[in-house]
């Protein structure tokens, strides 16, 4: 049973416009939420993180919503570039960092 | 330096071979992780090693075995694997113990098991 779903395997955006990458879960217990982006033949890098006591965290061109009655949250990139271009994993753990579970991830392609 | 770093790159073994990943970082963080990802697959969480206690998910076969020589290596000791065990081999660390901080990653291993 998949605790972090990320239903999109794939996006396509135009360069300069917005992502929207979706992500939700299933399991209560997590409170704090994070975004990997990774590219090819690299390990993971980490993007923007977000704890539940927050329905909203920014930094630069990535914003992070959280609805936690819903279970969902979303990773808005905007203006996006095509250097954005990889695959981003949606991330979820307990407050004390146990339970760390990634989602399946979105391949996003940004077209020039 | 933020690095985390991971030899070798690559690596083919056979399944009577033994072999060792590494894992090296100078952050001082107090934990350190071993993933492995499969294509098109999220990373699966093997081992953590915080604070000097080693985690271990169960279902990771015992031809897996982690060893932690000091607080910044983590090797990963590899005896009679299968083919389906070949994967990128990922290793992560965190400044605290818990993947609820930032996590910094290696490149990974690419291991082939023939």
């Amino acid at each position: 049973d998949q605790q972090v779903k990320q239903n999109s395997p794939s996006l396509s955006v135009q360069e300069g416009r917005i992502s929207i990458l979706n992500c939700d879960y299933t399991n209560s217990m997590f409170d704090y939420f994070l975004w990997y982006k990774k590219y090819p033949a690299e390990g993971p890098t980490f993007l923007i993180s977000i704890s539940s006591i927050k329905d909203k965290n920014e930094d630069g061109r990535f914003t992070v919503f959280l609805n936690k009655s819903a279970k969902h949250l979303s990773l808005h990139i905007v203006p996006s570039q095509p250097g954005d271009s990889a695959v981003y994993f949606c991330a979820a753990s307990r407050r004390d960092g146990q339970n760390f579970v990634f989602g399946p991830g979105t391949r996003l392609s940004v077209l020039p | 330096d933020t690095e985390v770093t991971q030899t070798p790159k690559h690596l083919v073994m056979g399944m009577t071979n033994k072999k060792s990943l590494k894992c090296e970082q100078h952050m001082g963080h107090r934990a350190m992780y071993w993933y492995k990802q499969k294509a098109k697959k999220p990373p699966e969480l093997m081992f953590v090693y915080s604070y000097e206690k080693l985690s271990i998910n169960e279902s990771v076969p015992s031809r897996f075995s982690p060893e932690c020589p000091n607080s910044s290596l983590l090797n990963l000791h590899l005896h009679a694997l299968q083919p389906e065990d070949s994967a990128l081999y990922l290793c992560a660390s965190s400044r605290e113990g818990g993947m609820n901080t930032e996590a910094f990653f290696g490149q990974g291993t690419r291991l082939t098991v023939v």
